[in-house]
Order: structure tokens, then sequence, then C-alpha cells
């Protein structure tokens, strides 16, 4: 069955600083990854996807992601965090063939001025 | 419109009360899929149309959970006798083409729903 983990459930990082949120999934075959983020009191927004080709994913809001298929791995990068970054970001997972998406429990950013 | 909407944004209930969450998904979007949000949770599956068939319901918490679309856009999620554990977010998501796997999901903001 698939299955996606998000081992942070709190970070806090500076601003400027860099940030990576991990991602780690279970799935039998290559799954399609997608991260989204979610701001307080809002639906989830698309950041990036992954289905197939170069493992490096850019998305919006200057975020980018690594698959990693050795360690089962899809995470979440930026190189400098801006104050508004600070939200909810969940890591998914879509099965090829079927309409099933299994979501992490998410990683709370926040942001220090 | 250009999003998904859902209304009402909250809704407070007192336990026993039915409640019905509407969704408009983006316009010529052919899934359509409901997940309940607990406080500090990510978004669990609750059920999935394609156009007006309901292809799945296997994550609706009881049979007081009932989904319908009956003309394959505004989808209604009712919740008869509500329960304190029913307090969540709701949010529907809709994509573009049938469900796949790698089509992305379009959220709408979500239905807070508290029973007291």
């Amino acid at each position: 069955a698939q299955s996606v983990t998000q081992p942070d459930i709190h970070i806090t990082v500076s601003e400027g600083a860099s940030l990576e949120l991990r991602c780690n999934y279970s799935y039998g075959a290559t799954p399609y990854l997608f991260w989204y983020v979610q701001s307080p009191g809002q639906g989830l927004q698309l950041l990036l996807k992954y289905f197939s080709g170069d493992t490096l994913v850019q998305g919006i809001k200057g975020f980018e992601a690594e698959f990693k298929r050795s360690q089962s791995s899809f995470n979440l990068r930026k190189p400098s965090v801006h104050w508004s970054d600070a939200a909810e970001y969940f890591c998914a997972v879509g099965a090829g063939g079927t309409y099933k998406y299994i979501f992490g429990t998410g990683t709370r950013l926040k942001v220090l001025a | 419109g250009a999003g998904v909407s859902q209304s009402p944004r909250y809704k407070v209930a007192k336990r026993g009360q039915d409640v019905a969450l509407r969704c408009d998904p983006i316009s010529g979007h052919v899934s359509l899929f409901w997940y309940q949000q607990a406080l500090g949770q990510g978004p669990e599956f609750l059920t999935y149309f394609q156009n007006e068939a309901q292809l799945d319901k296997s994550g609706l918490p009881s049979d007081r959970f009932f989904a319908e679309r009956p003309e394959g856009s505004v989808s209604t999620l009712k919740i008869q006798r509500t329960q304190q554990e029913d307090s969540a977010v709701y949010l529907c998501a809709s994509s573009l083409v049938a469900g796949t796997g790698d089509s992305p999901l379009h959220f709408g903001n979500g239905t807070r729903l508290t029973v007291t």
C-alpha cells in the first residue's frame, strides 16, 4: 500500500536561510509525487510535481524538489526562505493509473525574522 | 469562477444536527474529491466522483456521511446527526481529467465544521 512520511512536524528557520523538508514514500512502482503548501485558513496549493524524467523539478515560489529512487525520497528545498513561506507543507503520492492520492501529515514551517 | 469554491467557510452545528457542505469545482473538471482534514493532520480521502458517478466512497467514516454530484459539476457533502468527532476541515478538490494519479488537484479553501 502507498504511504507518505514527513518526519518533521515542525521546522523553524531564519529568513534568508536555506530550507529542506523531508518526504519519504512507500510505493511499489514509480510514483507520481507532489508538494502542496497550505497557508492558514486556505486550501492546498500545488508547488511542484514529479512524474518522470529529470529527477530535479522546479516549482513555484523558488522551490525545487529532488526525486531519489534509491532513498524513496522527494525532499523539498529552497535556497533562501522568505517570511511569507511560513505555512504548512504536504507531500503527496499518486498511484499511477488510479485516482488515489495519499498525503503526509505535513510539516509546519516557521520563519524567524 | 477561476478556482474551486466551497461554502460555507465556517459551520457550527449542534450535535445531532444535519449539515450540508457545498463545492463548486473548476468548470469542466471531470474529477472531484472530498477530503477530511483533522487538526494537525494531512487530508484524508473521503470520496471520489468522475463526472456524476461516485466511483469510490470508501473513505466515508460512517453511513451518516453522504455525497452527491448529480449533474457532474456542483457537489454536496451531507453529514447527518453530526457528532463531535466530525469536527474538521472538509476540503473539496477537482482535477481536469479522470483520476489517473498524475493530475494535480485544485483545492478549495475548505469548510471548517465545528460540532458543539
